[in-house]
């Protein structure tokens, strides 16, 4: 398996507050993903990273924002969660652009 | 739209019985294409990718994909399921080089013993 690590695994938290997700590979990819997985949608792209501090939309990106410092670490932060922000959330990496992703094990996040 | 569609949400085969999956895209020029599974609680494993070249493309645990250009599909196909093979399985198409990965909603595949 491709060395991503999404953490945490499980959460639980309250609207309104925020929340960070962490993605952290060992590849030394150049490409970072972040995609959000619900019943009836399939994965949809929230973020993305093509270098260190170099980020861009995807489609889903409305109250998400990244960052990238280090090109091991991206991060997905909820500045206010909300309910209709409680999905599964999946990291992936690749790379060059378009060659095939390699996914972590996902967190699932639950907004109470 | 553009989109990628996935008709069959959830499908049901007997160990052993050959598979099918569908897959179709309405981008117009060729793109790129993946087929991925998901078994439980895990993330997304590759299978198999298109990109040009042969239209038949062979990938893990014995699956194999075919690319029609004229029915814009790229059909995901077994000759026998194997009970482990039960998981979700995900179309992808990346519509041009510009563009990021797209991807169907899934299609659930239940094998019975």
């Amino acid at each position: 398996d491709a060395g991503i690590t999404q953490s945490p695994r499980h959460k639980v938290t309250e609207t309104g507050t925020p929340v960070t997700l962490r993605c952290h590979q060992t590849e030394n990819h150049r490409y970072m993903y972040w995609y959000r997985q619900d019943p009836g949608h399939g994965l949809r792209l929230i973020h993305y990273s093509y270098g260190v501090k170099d980020t861009d939309k995807g489609e889903v990106s409305d109250g998400y924002s990244v960052s990238r410092s280090k090109t091991e670490d991206f991060l997905l932060t909820l500045e206010s969660a909300t309910s209709s922000q409680t999905s599964v959330y999946f990291c992936a990496i690749s790379e060059e652009n378009n060659s095939p992703l390699h996914f972590g094990n996902g967190t699932r996040l639950t907004v109470t | 739209a553009q989109s990628v569609t996935q008709p069959d949400i959830h499908i049901t085969v007997s160990e052993g019985a050959s598979l099918e999956l569908r897959c179709n895209y309405s981008y117009g020029a060729t793109p790129y294409l993946f087929w991925y599974v998901q078994s439980p609680g895990q993330g997304l494993q590759l299978l198999l990718k298109y990109f040009s070249g042969d239209t038949l493309v062979q990938g893990i645990k014995g699956f194999e994909a075919e690319f029609k250009r004229s029915q814009s599909s790229f059909n995901l196909r077994k000759p026998s399921v194997h009970w482990s093979d039960a998981a979700e399985y995900f179309c992808a198409v990346v519509p041009g080089t510009a563009s990021k990965l797209t991807f169907g909603t899934g299609t659930r595949l239940q094998v019975t013993l």
